[in-house]
């Protein structure tokens, strides 16, 4: 079935510093991908996503390209911030196969740390 | 303005106790789901509704059953708590169709089976 694999954590990194998350999937039809953020203690926001190949998804000065060759879609920023420590969940998922349903399949998630 | 509550944020339970847990959305979406993140943070879907029908069942016991009684809601009852039940547990909402759409997550409710 389908799968998502991403990096183990925890990461850390000091401020400013330059993130990426890798995320690399197993599909049998065409995802759509996505990045969620989980700050301590709340729920998971969607942070970006991208539905086809070659797709950029960005946000808050995060990004990620749906890169259908490698079947990766690696988490990037350029300059990270206190505030972004979080863990970060990559997902896709596959409406084609769910009925039209957006059922999420989820990585194990990385924990990243930025300390000033 | 909350888009998905759920209710209780935490619930600490005896061993063989029934729980219930609520979800309410007012997105005016029409599939709500049930995610479970276990210990490691992993997460994985437990049940979809789409208009009060179950749609995604996964291999989930029999003791954990969603109920929806109208599409806004989906709530999620289980019987006979086990230690291994305890998790956070959260639950979600989209709108079927087209292009996969955003799905929206409540806070979570930590339930502790001591």
């Amino acid at each position: 079935g389908d799968s998502v694999t991403q990096m183990e954590g925890p990461v850390t990194l000091s401020e400013e510093a330059f993130l990426t998350i890798n995320c690399t999937y197993t599909a049998t039809g065409y995802p759509s991908l996505f990045w969620y953020v989980q700050y301590p203690g709340e729920g998971l926001q969607l942070l970006l996503k991208a539905t086809k190949a070659d797709d950029k998804g960005s946000n808050k000065g995060f990004e990620a390209t749906y890169r259908k060759e490698t079947t990766s879609f690696h988490l990037e920023k350029g300059s990270v911030q206190v505030s972004d420590s979080a863990v970060y969940f990559c997902a896709l998922s596959d409406p084609t196969f769910s009925g039209g349903y957006n059922k999420l399949i989820f990585g194990a998630g990385t924990r990243l740390a930025v300390h000033p | 303005d909350t888009a998905v509550s759920q209710t209780p944020k935490y619930l600490v339970t005896q061993m063989g106790n029934d729980k219930s847990i609520k979800c309410e959305q007012n997105l005016g979406h029409d599939t709500m789901y049930w995610y479970k993140q276990d210990s490691k943070k992993f997460l994985k879907i437990m049940f979809s509704y789409n208009n009060k029908e179950l749609i995604i069942n996964e291999t989930v016991p029999n003791r954990f059953s969603p109920k929806s009684p109208d599409k806004a809601h989906l709530n999620l009852h289980i019987n006979s708590l086990e230690l291994g039940d305890s998790a956070v547990y959260f639950c979600a909402s989209s709108q079927r169709g087209g292009l996969v759409t955003e799905a929206f997550f409540g806070q979570g409710t930590r339930l502790t089976v001591v």
